[in-house]
């Protein structure tokens, strides 16, 4: 069984064009994230979600916007799409915002790119 | 949390011993971690430290912290090809996990 599933795995698309990636959790945690990793590999958070409720929203466009149905899925849609988004998505979870130990629970990625 | 540096590459005999270094900046974290992310996948906790030790062994991997320099490393001993990966630190501030960029390791047979 997969902790922490995203889909799609890939997606590739026009700039301009609308996308939405998904993530859902079977580990019963309360809080779930999404961070962006570049081509470089650099791991930077975008969201986080405590029980539906948004507590981190970094420096993110508003072309990116997260909803929580409930707290085992968080899912990003993304507007507008643009050249410089494209990058792996991870989506991860926690327990107790994962602030004791913080053992976050990652997805496999989505790795998005952008023509 | 924002500002946590790693070196990028090191290629390493099968056997023998690897030393990942990283620095951070965010003293008030009460944990310091170090997570794995092999390739195609998410990332894994490897292992962490309390902020009050010096040092923590767990099998093959040992963890050294310096608080006064800020410096954390992990030492993997008698590497094995499994081990190749990208291996991230992460430090703990403003309710969030910062991580490094990342060391990416590659063990020759």
């Amino acid at each position: 069984d997969t902790a922490v599933s995203q889909t799609p795995k890939y997606l590739v698309t026009q700039m301009g064009n609308d996308k939405s990636i998904k993530c859902e959790q079977n580990l019963g945690h309360d809080t779930m994230y999404w961070y962006k990793q570049d081509s470089k590999k650099f791991l930077k958070i975008m969201f986080s979600y405590n029980n539906k409720e948004l507590i981190i929203n970094e420096t993110v466009p508003n072309r990116f916007s997260p909803k929580s149905p409930d707290k085992a899925h968080l899912n990003l849609h993304i507007n507008s799409l643009e050249l410089g988004d494209s990058a792996v998505y991870f989506c991860a979870s926690s327990q107790e915002g994962g602030f004791l130990t913080g053992e976050l629970f990652f997805g496999e990625g989505s790795r998005l790119t952008v023509l | 949390g924002e500002d946590v540096e790693q070196s990028l590459f090191l290629s390493v005999r099968e056997g023998d011993s690897s030393v990942i270094n990283c620095t951070y900046t965010d003293s008030s974290s009460t944990y310091l971690y170090w997570y794995k992310q092999e390739p195609g996948a998410g990332l894994q906790l490897l292992t962490y430290i309390f902020s009050n030790m010096d040092m923590k062994q767990d099998q093959r991997l040992t963890v050294l912290l310096n608080k006064k320099d800020k410096h954390l490393s992990l030492r993997i001993a008698d590497t094995q090809t499994g081990d190749s990966a990208i291996y991230f630190c992460a430090d703990q501030g403003n309710n969030r996990l910062a991580f490094g960029k990342g060391n990416q390791v590659v063990v020759i047979p």
